[in-house]
């Protein structure tokens, strides 16, 4: 099984919901990725999780909030966005170890902030 | 911090013509590299990589990539070119040595034409 399941593809929400992304992937990796892409842009890193932990946080803003409840899963909670948070948000994975081991995508989530 | 840049935004081939997507890295010994595709709507998908084993690698779907220290480039080659390689081409690599996130280059529209 080498997938990175995401849910919901599409997910519109108003400025004052609270919505979660949530990302999941059965390969055993240890590290977790999500990843904000606005259109014809490429990938920008959010947040890195390894052994459970959060590891970096790129300085995002705090009404985007992570979690990782096991080695399986990771969830992006959301809450008060703007509609310039208006992107598709990837989730990733992959083995910790050298740095030779490639990141595994999810399909994304498509958000729309009205 | 390790970068790559890759050289036209987009490029447009005919049917059947060389595919070659450019990408220089930043670092003055090869890091590891990597070259991703997204389709439309899609997430990224690991093309090849390179990992210092050889300096020619081979992809999926007929891409190959070779590393070449004196010119820094790890540039993207498919010999003839099919309708479904219209896409968007990331090259990227580790931000730092070792187990550190990917950063991508701008990316690379390939426009295949009948």
């Amino acid at each position: 099984d080498t997938e990175v399941t995401q849910t919901p593809k599409h997910l519109v929400m108003g400025m004052t919901n609270k919505k979660s992304l949530k990302c999941e992937q059965h390969m055993g990796h240890r590290a977790m990725y999500w990843y904000k892409q606005k259109a014809k842009k490429p990938p920008e890193l959010m947040f890195v999780y390894s052994y459970e932990k959060l590891s970096i946080n790129e300085s995002v803003p705090s009404r985007f909030s992570p979690e990782c409840p096991n080695s399986s899963l990771l969830n992006l909670h959301l809450h008060a966005l703007q509609p310039e948070d208006s992107a598709l948000y990837l989730c990733a994975s992959s083995p910790v170890g050298t740095g030779a081991g490639e990141l595994f995508f999810g399909e994304g989530s498509r958000l729309t902030v009205l | 911090a390790q970068s790559v840049t890759q050289l036209g935004s987009h490029v447009s081939v005919s049917e059947g013509a060389l595919v070659l997507l450019r990408c220089n890295y930043s670092s003055s010994v090869p890091p590891y590299l990597f070259w991703y595709v997204q389709y439309p709507n899609q997430g990224l998908q690991l093309l090849l990589k390179y990992t210092s084993a050889a300096t020619l690698v081979k992809g999926i779907n007929g891409f190959e990539a070779e590393l070449k220290k004196s010119e820094t480039s790890f540039h993207l080659t498919k010999p003839s070119a099919h309708m479904s390689d219209a896409a968007e081409y990331f090259c990227a690599v580790r931000r730092n040595s070792g187990n550190t996130p990917l950063v991508f280059g701008k990316g690379t529209r390939l426009s295949v034409i009948a």
